[in-house]
């Protein structure tokens, strides 16, 4: 059973630029988060995709975006690139109990996508 | 809003020794509480978790309880080993939501040998 799974691994992009992220959730899983992790820091939230809706989200500008797909993988944007963008993007996947919609099983991560902009 | 604070590290310890971890949290409502472990090069992984007062959640040799009075969810194992060093981060979720996860900057453990 494959878990969580990002692509691609690394990217080097330049300041200014727009990139895509993309995460295919553990099998079983409905709910795919973001997260974005400085380095030497913990991981901040960035927002959370269900039913391919935007159902919460952190405290990050609208340049990030996201997008979940009617298979459960998802997609993260981040427009007009800045050097602060650079860190380690994690995704995590989760199960959202039928009929309980505010209960969610334990989140699994991915190995995450190691973003630098220079 | 929800946060986590950790106990800054590094934190260096000699195999077989006690490791304790401290972690404390400020929620408004009554949260799940979670230890993620991070491996070099790798993504998080749940080491264990407590969704109650007075739980203690317990794998691979370390526990920790939920001590609601404390608002504390410290990290403990009795005897580590090399291949325990990791960074560890302390993170809490609010049930009545969409399971955002609020993390803790983080504890990097280095066992020597």
């Amino acid at each position: 059973d494959a878990g969580v799974t990002q692509s691609p691994t690394h990217l080097i992009k330049t300041r200014g630029q727009q990139v895509t992220l993309r995460c295919s959730p553990k099998s079983g899983h409905d709910t795919v988060s973001w997260y974005q992790q400085a380095l030497g820091q913990g991981p901040q939230f960035i927002f959370q995709y269900y039913e391919e809706e935007e159902r919460q989200r952190g405290n990050f500008p609208d340049r990030f975006s996201g997008h979940q797909f009617p298979n459960y993988s998802s997609e993260l944007n981040v427009n007009a690139l800045l050097l602060g963008d650079s860190a380690l993007y994690l995704c995590a996947s989760s199960f959202n109990v039928p009929g309980i919609k505010t209960f969610f099983t334990e989140a699994f991560f991915g190995q995450g996508t190691r973003l630098t902009v220079v | 809003g929800d946060s986590v604070t950790q106990m800054e590290g590094p934190v260096t310890l000699s195999e077989e020794a006690f490791l304790t971890i401290n972690c404390t949290y400020t929620a408004t409502g009554y949260p799940s509480l979670f230890w993620y472990v991070q491996y070099p090069g790798e993504g998080l992984q749940l080491l264990l978790k407590a969704t109650k007062a007075d739980d203690k959640g317990s794998n691979k040799g370390f526990e920790a309880t939920y001590r609601k009075e404390t608002t504390s969810f410290h990290l403990e194992k009795g005897s580590v080993q090399v291949s325990d060093s990791a960074v560890y981060f302390c993170a809490l979720s609010d049930r009545g939501g969409a399971q955002k996860l609020v993390f803790g900057q983080g504890t990097r453990l280095t066992i020597n040998p």
